[in-house]
């Protein structure tokens, strides 16, 4: 699966919208760009995945650029509540034990 | 409601005893899943089961056991022979081929003293 590089952290401002930033620049024609996030002490989170066309649902907004090379989540009024780290993810349908390979993620900190 | 159940949530062991934690599921996923967590870092797979009666070794799965005997059930051993046990365990399932994500269980923090 490709591997993917993330901000280590960012700020945001409560109502604001966050952009969180992804590269994957090695992704291939398959592979899907999966988003969950992980609020402290609790299990991650499923937010949105995509492969090629940006997807938006009642959490979050995910816009890949055309070349694939990389993704930004939206979340478009965020929340003190949206306080915690998140992941992004490439990986293929069908491969081995349809495993998600977790890196460091983005820990997102909303501000008042 | 359909979800994961691990349990307990926080458990403490003597150094040197073997620990079995809990994984249920009530989603009819084929497959589940058990990852570690250590302060800060991201998740390791520990050990994988994509159908009843067989499970996969992950990229840590020194000191650990696991069966799969139900489908809705995935318990994990954490034998004496894992060096550095006190961690977050967390377990998680997805449908056969978990293009629509996997669920993740609310884990349980083993501290081993």
């Amino acid at each position: 699966d490709a591997k993917t590089t993330q901000p280590t952290s960012m700020d945001c401002a409560e109502g604001r919208a966050a952009n969180l930033p992804c590269n994957h620049s090695t992704i291939s024609g398959n592979e899907y760009v999966y988003w969950y996030r992980q609020i402290h002490s609790q299990g991650p989170q499923y937010i949105i995945h995509g492969l090629k066309n940006n997807e938006t649902n009642e959490m979050a907004s995910l816009i890949i650029t055309e070349d694939r090379k990389s993704s930004t989540l939206i979340l478009p009024h965020a929340t003190l509540r949206d306080t915690a780290v998140y992941y992004c993810i490439v990986r293929g349908p069908g491969n081995a034990g349809n495993m998600l390979t977790f890196g460091g993620g983005t820990r997102l900190m909303v501000k008042p | 409601d359909g979800g994961i159940t691990q349990s307990p949530k926080y458990l403490f062991r003597k150094e040197g005893q073997n620990v079995t934690l809990s994984c249920e599921q009530n989603l009819n996923h084929d497959a589940m899943y058990w990852y570690r967590q250590d302060p800060g870092q991201g998740l390791r797979l520990i050990y994988y089961s994509q159908i009843v009666n067989d499970f996969q070794k992950g990229d840590i799965a020194e000191g650990y056991s696991v069966s799969r005997e139900k489908k809705e059930s995935f318990p994990l051993t954490v034998t004496s022979a894992q060096k550095n046990p006190t961690a977050f365990y967390l377990c998680a399932s997805s449908s056969d081929r978990g293009l629509f994500g996997y669920t993740f269980g609310s884990g349980t923090r083993l501290t081993v003293v």
